[in-house]
């Protein structure tokens, strides 16, 4: 098995610009997460889909941000305008829903914004 | 979700146990414990996880007393590769709040 694939896996961009990360999760996984990581705040979740319907989005900081997951096998999370702030590293997890808490995490995708 | 409280770091020698303890008072009935490992440049991997009493795996055993509020991850011998962050996590199946977690150093 493949385990969740991210691209791409490093990103620089400039400040202003759109930016989208794509998520593909363990085949049979009805759960998918996105997260966020920054020396300062640690590992944060963003938003979590459940059969690809967005069950919650709190942790999404503002509206430059949103995610979507047009089917079971895809998912996106684009920023637009990019800001410095940004810079991170983001990553996706997938789980199935009788593994409890036990996701799987992908290798993450690091965002640059200059 | 249920607030943890953990050490922000820890060293230890090559093979000794490590014993890493979470506090979460505010734990709730349906609330599972769960504990991650990350390494640098990795996304965070499954260790163990338990709802009481005692749970033992191939990498680690996770120690949950009768009231909950508190649980011990115990990696038993540790080696130089162990080096990395616990993360322990409280919540019921679904969404999981990381934070910072526990870096783990362990030295020859």
């Amino acid at each position: 098995d493949a385990g969740v694939i991210q691209s791409p896996r490093h990103e620089v961009t400039e400040m202003g610009q759109e930016v989208t990360l794509r998520c593909k999760p363990i085949s049979g996984h009805d759960y998918l997460f996105w997260y966020r990581q920054t020396m300062m705040r640690g590992l944060e979740l963003l938003i979590y889909f459940n059969n690809n319907v967005p069950i919650d989005d709190s942790g999404m900081p503002e509206d430059r941000f949103s995610a979507k997951m047009p089917n079971a096998s895809f998912s996106t999370l684009k920023i637009q305008p990019s800001e410095p702030r940004d810079s991170a590293v983001y990553f996706c997890a997938s789980r199935t829903s009788g593994s409890y808490n036990e996701q799987f995490f992908g290798p993450g995708t690091r965002l640059t914004v200059l | 979700l249920a607030k943890t409280t953990q050490p922000i770091s820890m060293d230890s020698y090559e093979g000794q146990e490590v014993n890493i303890t979470c506090s979460h008072n505010n734990i709730a009935t349906n609330d599972y414990i769960t504990w991650y490992q990350q390494f640098p440049s990795q996304g965070p991997r499954f260790i163990i996880q338990g709802y009481k009493t005692k749970v033992t795996n191939e990498v680690a055993s996770l120690f949950i007393p009768a009231d909950r509020k508190s649980s011990t991850l115990s990696l038993p011998r540790v080696s130089l590769s162990d080096t990395a962050v616990y993360y322990c996590l409280v919540g019921p199946p679904g969404a999981l709040n990381f934070g910072k977690g526990t870096s783990l150093l362990v030295t020859p």
